[in-house]
């Protein structure tokens, strides 16, 4: 069974400051990995998609890296802002997934991220 | 193109009602998913469509849970006989198979509060 788990569990930055957030998954047996962004109370919002084959992605001030072999990836903020205070989700489709179906994400817990002005 | 809907946003009922929660896709997605998150942890995987068909279900998803996309557009999620253990948020996400490497679209929630 594919598990998540995401380091560190919570953060507190000045802003301006770079940031990563980690994230590693046991099964390196992937299709994707996602990195997504929840504000509290709210639905999630997709950052950065890697497929397997892939080894990062970038958007603007993020960037993310993915080492499937040794199953783990990483998010990398640059110049942090109040605004991405959030809980980022790493999230992994396995392609031996069982009873998630296809496309079925297994997430890891986030991490809750506050960036102080 | 107006996002995943999701309503109602917020329900709360007496344990051993029956409740209903719908959902809108992104009209061009085939692909239809439901989750459910509680505090502190990340979504878990409950069930997910391909048009119409309920194609993979999981072992979260007990026999209170029922969920149906009937023309393969919109879903609903029915919780019969609450219970506590069922307060949490239910997402919702869509997206089309093979198409933006497969990028999944989540919505608002509904969140669900058992008393």
């Amino acid at each position: 069974k594919q598990e998540v788990t995401q380091i560190p569990a919570a953060l507190s930055v000045p802003e301006g400051e770079n940031l990563v957030l980690n994230c590693s998954f046991t099964d390196s047996a992937i299709y994707n990995l996602q990195w997504f962004r929840q504000d509290p109370g709210k639905g999630l919002t997709s950052l950065l998609l890697i497929q397997s084959s892939q080894r990062e992605q970038t958007s603007g001030r993020l960037n993310a890296s993915l080492d499937k072999s040794s199953g783990r990836s990483t998010l990398y903020i640059a110049a942090s802002q109040p605004g991405d205070s959030a809980t980022y989700l790493c999230a992994v489709t396995t392609s031996t997934y069982s009873g998630g179906g296809a496309d079925g994400l297994t997430f890891g817990k986030g991490t809750h991220l506050i960036i102080q002005p | 193109d107006t996002g995943v809907s999701q309503n109602p946003r917020h329900k709360i009922t007496k344990r051993g009602q029956n409740v209903t929660f719908r959902c809108d896709p992104i009209s061009e997605h085939n692909r239809l998913y439901w989750y459910r998150q509680t505090l502190g942890q990340g979504p878990e995987f409950l069930t997910y469509f391909q048009n119409e068909a309920q194609l993979e279900k999981s072992r979260l998803l007990s026999d209170r849970f029922s969920a149906e996309r009937p023309k393969g557009s919109f879903s609903t999620l029915e919780i019969q006989r609450t219970e506590q253990g069922d307060s949490a948020m239910y997402l919702c996400a869509s997206n089309q198979q093979g198409i933006s490497g497969n990028t999944i679209y989540f919505g608002e929630g509904s969140w669900l509060t058992v008393v």
